[in-house]
């Protein structure tokens, strides 16, 4: 696609529940991240995704947290049994290929509510 | 461990003013520095970024940023403000051995006419 998608761009649960994330990243980008963005914070880091490389998961806060990545395509962030602090805006990016100075272009994120 | 620090939570300059947005960064070897802004229901997107050689780099919509090693900084600025700059601005290091970007807190921008 044309840029980075996420779905859904909404979402509100009750807590306990489990949440899946999705992204799309642009096609052709081999390297992927997920940031979580909470209410007056900067981007932390959860996870990254590199081709068929091994993850670097150090950003994960729980194991309550877990993403796969199929590949070069799509990526899915599970958030299980959720809790209220679990609220954020998940912002999911891509670029194109491996190194620290590539442009990371990212979607609009998903809005997670936990009630 | 690597850490951006951006000292001014929300700036408010007027229309046509000047801007300095400041980040600080923690960092042992010579960083890969980015700005990124992120408009009101937008994703982010990247302003400039730094590498190496020049320490003043030019970006998108007449920004630009000067890094300066001795002083751990690599501000941005912008000569004359334009409404549509309203907006929340990140400061970012490349951290060393791996490929994650550390992100500062953000600095939330408006303009006044």
């Amino acid at each position: 696609g044309a840029g980075v998608s996420q779905s859904p761009s909404n979402k509100v649960t009750e807590k306990g529940k489990d949440v899946e994330l999705r992204c799309d990243p642009i096609s052709g980008h081999t390297a992927l991240y997920w940031y979580r963005q909470r209410l007056g914070q900067g981007l932390e880091f959860l996870i990254y995704f590199q081709g068929n490389s091994a993850p670097d998961k150090s950003g994960l806060p729980s194991d309550r947290f877990s993403a796969e990545r199929t590949g070069e395509s799509v990526s899915t962030l599970t958030i299980q049994r959720t809790q209220q602090e679990d609220s954020a805006v998940y912002l999911c990016a891509s670029r194109a290929n491996r190194g620290r100075a590539g442009e990371l272009f990212f979607g609009e994120g998903s809005r997670l509510t936990v009630l | 461990a690597q850490s951006v620090t951006q000292p001014d939570i929300h700036i408010t300059v007027s229309e046509g003013a000047s801007l300095e947005l400041r980040c600080n960064y923690s960092y042992g070897a010579t960083p890969y520095l980015f700005w990124y802004v992120q408009s009101p229901g937008q994703g982010l997107q990247l302003l400039l970024k730094y590498f190496s050689g020049d320490t003043l780099v030019q970006g998108i919509k007449g920004f630009e940023a000067e890094f300066k090693r001795s002083q751990s900084s690599f501000n941005l600025r912008k000569p004359s403000v334009h409404w549509s700059d309203a907006a929340e601005y990140f400061c970012a290091v490349g951290q060393g051995g791996s490929e994650k970007l550390v992100f500062g807190k953000g600095t939330k921008l408006t303009v006044n006419p």
